[in-house]
């Protein structure tokens, strides 16, 4: 089916450790993104990309970075993690910024994936 | 202050007792109201988007509308499978069109 895929579902880190979360969409969306969704908190966006090579910050960039080399993927790195990166991590994507302004679908959203840093 | 405001935070319903859920915002310049719902451990689901005051889009047993600073989620005859968490976005001209999110409701509906 198509959507939006994220690997892996759950991860224990210790602190200091790096890793990367794994993004994949199939539906030729321009547009990708990645949130942490903490309790009493909302969604709030770490990093975005409107298209293949082009990155930004969002909200709460600090101690993750991103790259995007095709389309298809934006993976999620933690340079050295710490238990405030606790958190659930939602990436989403959608056709581009305007296909969203008119409303299509809004962003696809991935399952997420439930990280803990001890 | 948060930019977008959503209440309660928390709602428990009898099956088939009406009711709704608020968003407000105070950005300008909205390009976009968007709802979403939320089923634990599980990503955000598209509903509905929102453009312009009086605007109204229906779903089912759900029904947004729009005025200049808020957003009404009316749930008419809950059923016990609309238990969920809503969540809110303004997406607005001074925000680089990127949607911020409210903090969301949580919807419990008891058979």
């Amino acid at each position: 089916n198509a959507g939006v895929t994220q690997t892996p579902k759950f991860q224990v880190l210790k602190t200091g450790q790096s890793m990367t979360l794994q993004c994949a969409q199939d539906m030729n969306h321009e547009y990708m993104s990645w949130y942490r969704q903490d309790p009493g908190m909302g969604l709030r966006l770490i990093h975005y990309s409107v298209g293949a090579g082009i990155t930004d910050q969002g909200e709460v960039p600090n101690g993750y970075n991103v790259s995007r080399s095709t389309t298809e993927d934006f993976p999620l790195r933690l340079l050295s993690a710490a238990p405030s990166q606790t958190s659930v991590y939602f990436c989403a994507s959608s056709y581009s910024q305007s296909e969203t302004y008119r409303g299509r679908k809004g962003y696809t959203f991935g399952s997420g994936t439930r990280l803990t840093v001890v | 202050e948060d930019q977008v405001t959503q209440s309660p935070e928390a709602l428990r319903l009898q099956e088939g007792e009406s009711s709704s859920l608020n968003c407000s915002y105070t950005v300008s310049g909205l390009r976009g109201l968007f709802w979403y719902r939320q089923d634990p451990g599980k990503g955000p689901e598209f509903l509905f988007t929102l453009y312009s005051a009086g605007e109204e889009k229906e779903k089912e047993r759900l029904k947004a509308t729009l005025t200049k600073k808020e957003s009404f989620l009316h749930i008419t005859a809950p059923k016990p499978e609309d238990s969920a968490t809503y969540l809110c976005a303004v997406r607005w001209s001074g925000g680089s069109y990127i949607p911020t999110f409210g903090r969301g409701t949580s919807l419990i509906v008891h058979p």
